[in-house]
């Protein structure tokens, strides 16, 4: 089945300077890939996603790239603010599978004053 | 619409209780899910379902039991709570087609004491 890995595990930068996780997969059949974010005790939110055929996407702050050759896939944060701390989870899906989700274990980011 | 809803929010169990989790949505997504999370962890698939009648396990579905009776509701069951079971469970709905996002619940926080 498909692997997802994530790093760093732990996050620190200040406020403004830009944040960026990281996470390979295992299964080259992989073509959807979601970013969600989770606050202390709440939902995981979907932030941003992306699918295969598209090498990056951007919302406003918030940027993934892909990279399909090496199975890597990034989220970029820029001008970060306080209150984008929280944990950041990537995701990989396989099609033909329920779409079914496989998480990387997470990225405790911290924005600091 | 107000999207996945997940009861009870708390809840703790002495070991060998059984216990029903209720997920139920109200977006007439056909394909449900229901996650564990642990503590500084991702989410790990328990059980997942396409469509009302049909359900399928996923990573980690030993000591737990689904029905999908309805489209809107798909409740999870601990037969023999174990503290292993400890976790906080999360279930998410999504509509048909590739690339379509997966919705959280606010989750359950269960403790098998």
């Amino acid at each position: 089945g498909e692997n997802v890995e994530q790093h760093p595990s732990t996050l620190s930068v200040q406020e403004g300077d830009s944040a960026v996780i990281k996470c390979t997969y295992s299964d080259s059949a992989s073509n959807y890939f979601p970013w969600y974010k989770q606050e202390l005790g709440k939902r995981p939110q979907l932030i941003i996603d992306i699918r295969s055929n598209v090498g990056e996407k951007k919302d406003q702050r918030i940027a993934v790239t892909l990279n399909k050759t090496a199975k890597h896939f990034s989220l970029h944060i820029t001008e970060t603010q306080p209150e984008d701390s929280a944990v950041y989870f990537c995701a990989a899906s396989i099609p033909g599978t329920a779409s079914k989700l496989t998480f990387g274990t997470g990225t405790r980011l911290q924005v600091t004053l | 619409n107000a999207g996945v809803t997940q009861t009870p929010k708390f809840r703790v169990l002495k070991t060998g209780q059984s216990m029903t989790l209720q997920c139920t949505q109200d977006m007439n997504h056909n394909y449900m899910y229901w996650y564990r999370q642990d503590p500084g962890m991702g989410l790990k698939l328990i059980y997942y379902s396409v469509g009302a009648g049909i359900t399928d396990k996923g990573e980690v579905p030993n000591g737990y039991n689904v029905s999908r009776s309805t489209t809107e509701d798909f409740p999870l069951r601990l037969e023999l709570a174990a503290p292993s079971q400890t976790s906080v469970y999360f279930c998410a709905s999504r509509l048909t087609g590739e690339g379509q996002p997966q919705h959280f619940g606010d989750g359950t926080r269960l403790s098998i004491l």
